[in-house]
């Protein structure tokens, strides 16, 4: 059984500062790890996707992976009023055929 | 990204009716779409991989007579929930991958079902 860990929340940061999301994957053999943006009422849309160890930037984002650890985290930096929302970490085994494997996601307060 | 458009947005049935929902790639001929469904305050679980001209896999636990799933083009894959009962009232979203090779996944708007 394939799982996806995240700390539900509420995760309350101050505006302007750095959110820090976590995630953990059961499945050693994952390949492909993203992180969706979900608002109350709407469907997910992607904010990063990352397969290798290390880092990856963009924008106020940052993906770390750790394949050993079997982590992954999303950094928000000089986080918004509108970065409030549920972030969905999401894994699959990589190749294209297989469907995604979400975390129950961890809710963003981002307080002004 | 590719873009995915479902309809309709919202639905609302009596118990023991059927529904269909669309999904549509509208930028990109996606031989593969995904369904799941997402329950109030719940995370999405993979329903099934649908696959333009041939049968859908399920996920386990999920019945295929009960969640029809029509790939019969390039662009379009439909999910008929059969004989719909209250406890079948979720949030059902698409997704399409943006090409061939990548596993990056867009979701369409979603489909609120509310079965009475």
């Amino acid at each position: 059984q394939k799982e996806v860990e995240q700390n539900s929340g509420p995760l309350s940061v101050p505006e302007g500062a750095i959110a820090s999301l976590n995630c953990t994957y059961s499945d050693r053999g994952s390949q492909s790890f993203f992180w969706y943006r979900q608002y109350s009422g709407k469907s997910p849309e992607l904010i990063m996707f990352i397969y290798s160890n290390g880092d990856k930037e963009d924008g106020r984002f940052t993906a770390q992976l750790n394949k050993a650890s079997q982590y992954v985290s999303l950094l928000i930096r000089d986080s918004q009023p509108s970065d409030s929302a549920t972030y969905l970490c999401a894994v699959n085994a990589g190749g294209g055929a297989d469907g995604l494997t979400f975390g129950k996601g961890t809710h963003l307060i981002i307080q002004p | 990204g590719a873009v995915v458009s479902q309809h309709p947005s919202r639905v609302i049935c009596k118990s023991g009716t059927s529904v269909k929902i669309e999904c549509r790639s509208l930028d990109f001929q996606a031989t593969t779409m995904f369904w799941y469904r997402q329950f109030p305050k719940q995370s999405l679980m993979l329903m099934a991989t649908s696959n333009e001209g041939s049968k859908a896999t399920y996920e386990q636990g999920v019945e295929k007579d009960k969640f029809l799933i029509n790939h019969a083009s390039l662009t379009l894959s439909t999910l008929t929930v059969t004989s719909a009962h209250p406890e079948d009232s979720s949030f059902y979203i698409c997704s399409s991958r943006e090409g061939f090779g990548t596993d990056t996944q867009y979701f369409g708007p979603g489909t609120r079902l509310t079965v009475l």
